[in-house]
């Protein structure tokens, strides 16, 4: 079965600052992948998303991730974070079930 | 598109009323999901439906609750009785068809509170 796991449970940054959120993941075959955000007092909004080829994937907001088999990780990233960008954000993946299985999430704090 | 509609937005109930959350999914969309999150346990998946049909309600937490999809526009879930420890938000999620090719889109969720 898959699972997903987001070691870092909150990381702070400076506005500005450079932000990677790291997520690995456990299935035997290549599955999809998911990055979610949530910002306070609303649902989860997709970011992007990983099916097959490239393996470094373009979402909204700037972000970005990157597909690493040999790692078993999909890394989101951002340049430059903005004080609009502190919210949770939950890494998924999904693969021959019809679930998705989400992390436990990630808070980002952003300090001005 | 409106998106994954959800009402109420809050609901604060006393503690043995029955709670019923409502939701409606993106036009075209086939598959529903019901989740809780608390900050104890997260994001967990009550139940979710293909097609109208429940497919896995291993995640309900008891008796008390129920979750139906009479129509491919509308699924309820219900809390009955409720407990002060059924206080979360709850979301539910639709996407277009069954497999983990697809992501999900949420609805903003109802915040129940049971006192």
């Amino acid at each position: 079965a898959q699972s997903v796991t987001q070691p870092d449970i909150h990381i702070t940054v400076s506005e500005g600052a450079s932000l990677e959120l790291r997520c690995n993941y456990s299935y035997g075959a290549t599955p999809y992948l998911f990055w979610y955000v949530q910002s306070p007092g609303q649902g989860l909004q997709l970011l992007l998303k990983y099916f097959s080829g490239d393996t470094l994937v373009q979402g909204i907001k700037g972000f970005e991730a990157e597909f690493k088999r040999s790692q078993s990780s999909f890394n989101l990233r951002k340049p430059s974070v903005h004080w609009s960008d502190a919210a949770e954000y939950f890494c998924a993946v999904g693969a021959d079930t019809d679930k998705l299985i989400f992390g436990t999430g990630t808070r980002l704090q952003v300090f001005p | 598109d409106a998106g994954v509609i959800q009402s109420p937005r809050h609901e604060v109930t006393e503690m043995g009323q029955e709670v019923t959350l409502r939701c409606k999914p993106i036009s075209g969309h086939n598959s529903l999901f019901w989740y809780r999150q608390t900050m104890m346990r997260g994001l967990e998946l009550l139940i979710y439906f293909n097609n109208n049909v429940p497919i896995d309600d291993s995640g309900m937490p008891e008796d008390r609750f129920s979750a139906k999809m009479p129509n491919a526009s509308f699924s309820t879930l219900k809390i009955q009785p409720s407990e002060p420890r059924d206080s979360a938000v709850y979301f539910c999620a639709s996407r277009p068809s069954a497999g983990g090719y697809y992501g999900y889109t949420f609805g903003s969720g109802t915040r129940l509170t049971v006192v």
